[in-house]
């Protein structure tokens, strides 16, 4: 069975801080691997990884995938209460319906 | 203009009363999904369709049943509602599958 897992899942950081996510995956013919943000409504899109050891970045946020050790991570630098959130990793697998797993979410919380 | 939109924002009706969600998408985008999202915030795909024709199906009970008039559209059906159907439906499309997926705003729905 296709199993994405996520750690931590929670975390509570103050501003300022770097957070680095974890999510580390056991799936049968795997495509990409997606990170979204989740704050009160709809999943947002971050980053669709699909090569190892190419870093995306977006602003304060990057992302890396080890397709060899089967995991990504999510990091955010100079962390802001803005970024608050469930972040959740996906693995798209290669069929011809772009089924994703998700994993369980890392809540994160940003004081202030 | 919304991007993938679904209908209504809440839901709250009792046991075994039937009621339909329903989304549409102005992407052009080819498939369509419905995923539930429990009180952990766990998204789990229920339902997958390309170009109208269901491609996946997720071991979802039969009283869930999901119908694509077309590619912009996917409405969910559902059956005498149990207090475990209660949960946070959200409808969702992508590009030929293999690509991020738009998240409508979800449907709290509570079965009482």
């Amino acid at each position: 069975e296709d199993k994405v897992v996520q750690s931590p899942l929670s975390l509570v950081v103050h501003e300022g801080d770097t957070v680095t996510l974890n999510c580390s995956y056991e799936v049968t013919n795997f495509r990409s691997l997606l990170w979204y943000k989740q704050e009160k409504k709809a999943p947002t899109f971050l980053f669709m990884l699909t090569s190892s050891g190419i870093e995306k970045k977006s602003g304060r946020l990057s992302s890396i995938l080890d397709k060899k050790e089967l995991f990504s991570i999510l990091n955010i630098t100079a962390t802001q209460t803005g970024d608050s959130a469930v972040y959740l990793c996906a693995v798209l697998l290669n069929t011809n319906a772009g089924k994703s797993t998700f994993g369980d979410g890392t809540t994160l919380t940003v004081k202030p | 203009d919304t991007a993938v939109s679904q209908t209504p924002k809440y839901l709250v009706t009792q046991m075994g009363n039937d009621k339909s969600i329903k989304c549409e998408q102005n992407l052009g985008h080819d498939t369509m999904y419905w995923y539930k999202q429990d009180s952990k915030k766990f998204l789990k795909i229920m339902f997958s369709y390309n170009n109208k024709e269901l491609i996946i199906n997720e071991t979802v009970p039969n009283r869930f049943s999901p119908k694509s008039p077309d590619k912009a559209h996917l409405n969910l059906h559902i059956n005498s509602l149990e207090l475990g159907d209660s949960a946070v439906y959200f409808c969702a499309s992508s590009q030929f599958g293999d690509r991020e997926a738009f998240f409508g705003q979800g449907t709290r729905l509570t079965v009482v």
